[in-house]
Order: structure tokens, then C-alpha cells, then sequence
């Protein structure tokens, strides 16, 4: 199996653009797709990227995903930040079982 | 609209099992288009998926549970259910029902708003 790993917290200004990695720890990034969920305290998650790259209806277009095969990592790029963006953020994938394998999940501080 | 509830008791005590039902509305639990099942998020810490389950009656479960998860259906009431055995109180957390969807890869749907579950020495 692999780990998806994240880093814990990262901080930002009202309007500057942050990304949030999501690295693998083995076997392809581009094998199997990864979503990220947006989750502000106290509610369920809600998901702000799939199919890697893909933005759900609804979701601004200030929210990016990709994917990077040489680091093996996918990426959650927030533009513009916004007071609303501060939340926990989860990169999402699975395995050849059909297990779903969460990040660690980030915390984003818009200060 | 799919909305789902999860009910079952706030408080379990340790070593005894854990037991949560999902209510469905808004979809058919007998859908060949769906699965089901939990995850769950201890007090500050991240999401993990604890299993899934297919209409009719396959199951996926998080190894690292082992045999102590076990998720089933009961579609005529448009429910499904969760136990987890031999809690202790790491097995304290919020617990979210979700349906899951498999096209473009296995991700979550739809999430319960969920319920929190303490395990009391």
C-alpha cells in the first residue's frame, strides 16, 4: 500500500496564491486519481478538486489541482485567497483494492 | 436531493461494540450505480475511510481495522449500518455515513453531516 503525505499547516495574505502538496510514497501519481476536500470546523467535508485536475460545480475558479510525475505528488493551487479559504484541506487516492487512502490533511491560515 | 443521517448512541464503553446506522434519502440503496459506507475523524486529527459497501452485499474494509469493522445493508428500510467491535478510546471520533462513487476513480460522493462517538473507561 502507499501513504499520501502533506504538510501540516501552511499560512498566506488575503490574496496571494498558496499550493499544497499531496506526495505518494510509491507506486505512479498518475496510476489512480486524487481529489481534495475542503473542510471548514465543524462540518463535512466537501470536495473542491477531482479526477486530479477537475473543479466541481460551484467551486471557484481560484482552486487548481494537478499532478507532477517527477515529484510524484499532486497539487491543491488557491488563488486570490480569501478570508473563507482558511480551512483543512485532504488530498484523497486509492489502491488496487478499492481502499480509499487519505492524506494528513493541511491547515490553511489566511492572515 | 441525497441527504444522509447517521443515529446510533453518543457513548460506548470500552471493549464493547460500536454501533451506527445511516438513513438514506433521495437514492436507492438497491442502486447498481452506488456504494456505501463510513469513515470517521478523531478529535483533531484527519479523515479515514473505515470500509464500503455494494448493493449487493461486497464489502471493502480498511486493513488497519483488521476484523473488527463490518458494514451491511438494509435496503428496504434505506439503511446501513456500521459496528466496530472491541472499541477503546482510540476508536473515539466523529463518524460520517457517505456514499461513495467509483467512476473516475473510487472518491466521496456525498457525506453525513455526522455523529461523535465517546468510548468511556
Amino acid at each position: 500500500n502507499f501513504l499520501l503525505t502533506q504538510p501540516h499547516s501552511v499560512s498566506e495574505s488575503p490574496g496571494k496564491t498558496i499550493t499544497i502538496s499531496c506526495t505518494r510514497s510509491s507506486g505512479n501519481i498518475a496510476i489512480n486519481y486524487v481529489q481534495w476536500y475542503q473542510q471548514r470546523p465543524g462540518s463535512a467535508p466537501t470536495t473542491v478538486i477531482s479526477e486530479n485536475d477537475q473543479r466541481p460545480s460551484g467551486v471557484p475558479h481560484r482552486f487548481s489541482g494537478s499532478i507532477d510525475r517527477s515529484s510524484n505528488s499532486a497539487s491543491l493551487t488557491i488563488s486570490g485567497l480569501k478570508t473563507e479559504d482558511e480551512a483543512d484541506y485532504y488530498c484523497q487516492s486509492y489502491d488496487s483494492n478499492n481502499h480509499l487512502i487519505f492524506g494528513g490533511g493541511t491547515k490553511l491560515t489566511v492572515l | 436531493q441525497l441527504q444522509l443521517q447517521e443515529s446510533g448512541p453518543g457513548l460506548v464503553k470500552s471493549s464493547e461494540t460500536l454501533s451506527l446506522t445511516c438513513t438514506v434519502s433521495g437514492a436507492s440503496l438497491n442502486s447498481r450505480s452506488h456504494y456505501w459506507g463510513w469513515l470517521r475523524q478523531a478529535p483533531g486529527k484527519g479523515l479515514e475511510w473505515l470500509g464500503t459497501i455494494y448493493y449487493f452485499g461486497s464489502t471493502y474494509y480498511n486493513p488497519s481495522l483488521k476484523s473488527r469493522v463490518s458494514i451491511s445493508l438494509d435496503p428496504p428500510n434505506q439503511q446501513f449500518s456500521l459496528k466496530l467491535t472491541s472499541v477503546t478510546a482510540a476508536d473515539t471520533a466523529v463518524y460520517h455515513c457517505a456514499k461513495f462513487d467509483d467512476t473516475s476513480g473510487w472518491h466521496v460522493g456525498d457525506w453525513g453531516q455526522g455523529t461523535l462517538v465517546s468510548v468511556s473507561s
